[in-house]
């Protein structure tokens, strides 16, 4: 059964550094491309990051140069490494699994990021 | 990098069809045959509802349908249900390893 499981979140000071994890069973998670997406509060769902399964990254302007997508073969682990946070970052965090046809077919539940002094 | 453009709001009652148009650009919608719309509970995971415009993935009812013309993306859904009550995200690959999603669409059902 496919299931993503995403961790890390919490209440953190502007300028601060955040992990973001994604456990993914069921398929490994160097075979699909991954994806983080977010929706901020009273907002609609935004994408964030890729990582294609060559290894290939791509970001939004938004958090281009600030957050780092990446992924463990090993955990069979997606992360989100986030610096420099701004109060703007401020949203649930979802992770998903990304299909040919440039869609995304599993989600994980979310988790929350706060930035706030 | 801007946001699909989606009515707010849309509504029906039991039974009746609603449909939600999402409105991009010649560099996304217009340009790829890459928009899927989700449906979202929140505090739930997004659910895939349709991929590649026209596609349902197994499970979905055959209520759900897409359709794609120029730069705007339409979903609808036929015989609507009470659990059909939920807000539904457009998003279209955009090039260059980027997606973009659209405002998003609460839907009611009377």
């Amino acid at each position: 059964e496919v299931q993503l499981v995403e961790s890390g979140g919490g209440l953190i000071q502007p300028g601060d550094s955040l992990r973001l994890s994604c456990a993914v069973s069921g398929f490994p998670v160097n075979n699909y491309f991954m994806t983080w997406v977010r929706q901020a509060p009273g907002k609609g769902l935004g994408w964030v990051s890729l990582i294609y399964t060559s290894g290939n990254t791509y970001y939004a302007d938004s958090v281009k140069g600030r957050f780092t997508i990446s992924r463990d073969y090993s955990k069979n682990t997606l992360y989100l490494q986030m610096n420099s946070l701004r109060a703007e970052d401020t949203a649930i965090y979802y992770c998903a699994r990304g299909r040919t046809g440039n869609y995304y077919d599993y989600w994980g539940q979310g988790t929350l990021v706060t930035v706030s002094s | 990098q801007s946001a699909l453009t989606q009515p707010p709001s849309a509504s029906g009652s039991p039974g009746q069809s609603v449909t939600i148009s999402c409105t991009g650009t010649s560099s996304d919608v217009g340009n790829y045959n890459y928009v899927s719309w989700y449906q979202h509970h929140p505090g739930k995971a997004p659910k895939l509802m349709i991929y590649e415009v026209t596609k349902r993935p197994s499970g979905v009812p055959d209520r759900f349908s897409g359709s794609k013309s120029g730069n705007t993306a339409s979903l609808t859904v036929s015989g609507l249900q009470a659990e059909d009550e939920a807000d539904y995200y457009c998003s279209s690959f955009a090039g260059s390893g980027s997606f973009v999603f659209g405002t998003g669409t609460k839907v009611t059902v009377l």
